[in-house]
């Protein structure tokens, strides 16, 4: 019940192209969901997050959708740049709890 | 401004040797600790967090061990390195009771041969 499921593995988009990456949960008692972002060799960077009580959160090209009733959110990025070619972690967690739980991650491609 | 430090960057050790990896953390008090493992083109392994001086939770049963001496100071070690401790360890705070964010430091690759 600990878990984020994480999809796809592996994306490739065109520059221009919009990426989307899937991630659900079954921990109801999840209430933060934050996307990070990492690039080969660096520590992973807050991307973007999101609360339940919000459908979506937009910042930038970077946008969270939060479906709670089917326990998933995705994070869609707009006229994705080669710039953007990292690998993306959901992650999730709980008001009473210490920790974070990711997803296995997604290794975005973004081609010229 | 906060900042969280790792060292050393990369560390290419024996099997069987011991391990020392150090994390601190600066411009916040009493932040809760973790520390991760990031195996090659795979997702984050929770190994230890930590919501104070010597408090210590361990997810995972295993080769190593953490300690924090300090409010901002993360350690952990391993008295026999394994080929299979090799990975991309990185050290992780958040503020109690703050915006639940995580942030990350800049890792530490080490290779067991």
């Amino acid at each position: 019940q600990q878990q984020v499921k994480q999809s796809p593995q592996s994306l490739i988009v065109q520059k221009g192209g919009i990426s989307i990456i899937n991630c659900a949960y079954e921990n109801t008692a999840f209430d933060y969901f934050p996307w990070y972002q990492q690039f080969p060799g660096k520590g992973p960077a807050l991307l973007i997050a999101i609360r339940p009580d919000v459908s979506e959160k937009k910042e930038g090209r970077f946008t969270i959708s939060f479906n709670k009733s089917a326990k998933q959110f995705s994070l869609h990025i707009m006229d994705s740049q080669p710039g953007d070619s990292a690998t993306y972690f959901c992650a999730a967690r709980n008001n009473y709890g210490q920790n974070f739980v990711f997803g296995p991650g997604t290794r975005l491609s973004v081609l010229p | 401004s906060q900042t969280i430090h790792q060292w050393p960057a990369t560390l290419v050790q024996p099997v069987g040797s011991p391990l020392s990896l150090e994390c601190t953390v600066e411009g916040t008090s009493n932040p809760n600790l973790y520390w991760y493992r990031q195996a090659a083109g795979r997702g984050l392994q929770l190994l230890f967090y930590s919501v104070g001086i010597g408090q210590i939770s361990s997810e995972v049963p295993q080769n190593l061990s953490a300690s924090r001496p300090q409010d901002r100071q993360f350690i952990l070690s391993s008295k026999k390195l394994l080929l299979s401790d090799s990975g991309f360890y990185l050290c992780a705070w958040s503020v109690v009771g703050g915006k639940n964010e995580q942030f990350f430091g800049p890792g530490t690759r080490l290779t067991v041969l």
